[in-house]
């Protein structure tokens, strides 16, 4: 039982540049959720999903997509990236509330 | 606006110097609080979940408690492997999967 994943661990990559974050769970949790984690801001929650086929906005989604094809992966998307997205991006799943964290995604955007 | 404080944001206690942090909410209706534990460089951890003022939850030298306005975590007797970041965070009523998270106290304990 692997838990939440997620890969790669560390990307660099340039202002502009197109990238999948991608995180799969094995626990068969209905509930997914894609966070970034800034110094001074806290765990902030971008997308998420409550099954298959359906995803959400959270609190700062501008500048990421994700979708929700099966219970086990859910993918987040930059489109174009830009120096603000550098960031911890984590992905978690959760059932009846707890959440279970992925190890995470450092992003760098130069 | 709903707010989720974490106070102090930086901890540092001698072995065996009990303590509390503290995560004080402002918010419409709470589903529930939870607490997580970070280390460096992972994800962070489950440990808590309260649902109702009174309620507590005890783990180990851990114990949360919950109020209307706030939440503390309690811990007794710490040790250098308690060192991590504590995160509280709120599920809203009506909200499903949403939470709110505070910027957590990083706990440093010294031997």
């Amino acid at each position: 039982n692997a838990g939440v994943t997620q890969t790669p661990k560390f990307q660099v990559l340039k202002t502009g540049q197109s990238m999948t974050l991608q995180c799969a769970q094995d626990m068969n949790h209905e509930y997914m959720s894609w966070y970034r984690q800034d110094p001074g801001m806290g765990l902030r929650l971008i997308h998420y999903s409550v099954g298959a086929g359906i995803t959400d906005q959270g609190e700062v989604p501008n500048g990421y997509n994700v979708s929700r094809s099966t219970t086990e992966d859910f993918p987040l998307r930059l489109l174009s990236a830009a120096p603000s997205q550098t960031s911890v991006y984590f992905c978690a799943s959760s059932y009846v509330g707890t959440q279970y964290f992925g190890p995470g995604t450092r992003l760098l955007v130069l | 606006e709903d707010q989720v404080t974490q106070s102090p944001e930086a901890l540092r206690l001698q072995e065996g110097e009990s303590s509390s942090l503290n995560c004080s909410y402002t918010v419409s209706g709470l589903r529930g609080l939870f607490w997580y534990r970070q280390d460096p460089g992972k994800g962070p951890e489950f440990l808590f979940t309260l649902y109702s003022a009174g309620e507590e939850k005890e783990k180990e030298r851990l114990k949360a408690t919950l109020t209307k306005k706030e939440s503390f975590l309690h811990i007794t007797a710490p040790k250098p492997e308690d060192s991590a970041t504590y995160l509280c965070a709120v599920q809203l009523i009506g909200t499903g999967n949403q939470f709110y998270f505070g910027t957590g106290t990083s706990l440093t304990v010294i031997p």
